[in-house]
């Protein structure tokens, strides 16, 4: 069965840094690119970040490029994302999938509150 | 960056009834297209992807059409559990980039 589990969120004072890990079963995910999306509260999906299979090439929407940084854990079968410089608008739940022809399965997503 | 206009924003409907969303790109993506399912508390679910391909596990109910700029998801006979957000998104270019969600409701 294929599972993804994010977790790491939590309440982060702005300026702050958290790392969200996902790990996965069910598919190894070297042989994937993956990605992090996320969602604010009451509004609609947003793509953050992607790391090609090979982790040759990383991409990052434009409001979060130079302060999160995507990353894979090969032999623990994990993604990660490191966010640093935390803003109030980063505020949201933050879902891993698998990117392949379009992002899915999905993981449950972790809740990330950026507030003083 | 692409920009997906969903259409309608809401879409009343009932039980056993036919849904037709619209997702409308503001340049060609060929056939770069996936839908998503949204139920509420839930993470999105991928339906179709490529424009017409149902993924894994997903009815026949649901299916896609369209290429260039303009894509249709078709639910035929909506169940009870269809009701809930759809969100296009096209991975022709970076960023990849999400329609606002067409919200499905009883």
């Amino acid at each position: 069965e294929v599972q993804l589990v994010e977790s790491g969120g939590g309440l982060v004072q702005p300026g702050g840094s958290l790392r969200l890990s996902c790990v996965v079963s069910g598919f190894t995910i070297s042989s994937y690119s993956m990605t992090w999306v996320r969602q604010a509260p009451g509004k609609g999906l947003e793509w953050v970040a992607n790391i090609k299979e090979d982790a040759s090439d990383t991409y990052y929407v434009d409001s979060v490029r130079g302060r999160f940084t995507i990353s894979r854990d090969d032999a623990k079968n994990s993604l990660h994302l490191q966010m640093n410089s935390l803003r109030a608008e980063d505020t949201a739940v933050y879902y891993c999938a698998r990117d392949l022809r379009g992002f899915g399965p999905w993981g449950q997503g972790t809740l990330v509150i950026v507030s003083s | 960056e692409i920009v997906l206009t969903q259409s309608p924003a809401t879409l009343s409907l009932s039980p056993g009834e036919r849904a037709t969303l619209s997702c409308r790109a503001s340049q060609s993506i060929s056939r770069y297209l996936a839908w998503h399912q949204q139920r509420p508390g839930q993470a999105p679910r991928l339906l179709i992807f490529d424009a017409s391909n149902r993924a894994t596990g997903i009815p026949a109910r649901f299916s896609g059409s369209g290429s260039g700029t303009d894509f249709t998801l078709t639910i035929s006979g909506l169940e009870p559990e269809d009701f809930a957000v759809y969100y296009c998104q096209q991975r022709a270019d970076w960023p990849q980039t999400f329609g606002q969600g067409t919200k499905v409701e009883i």
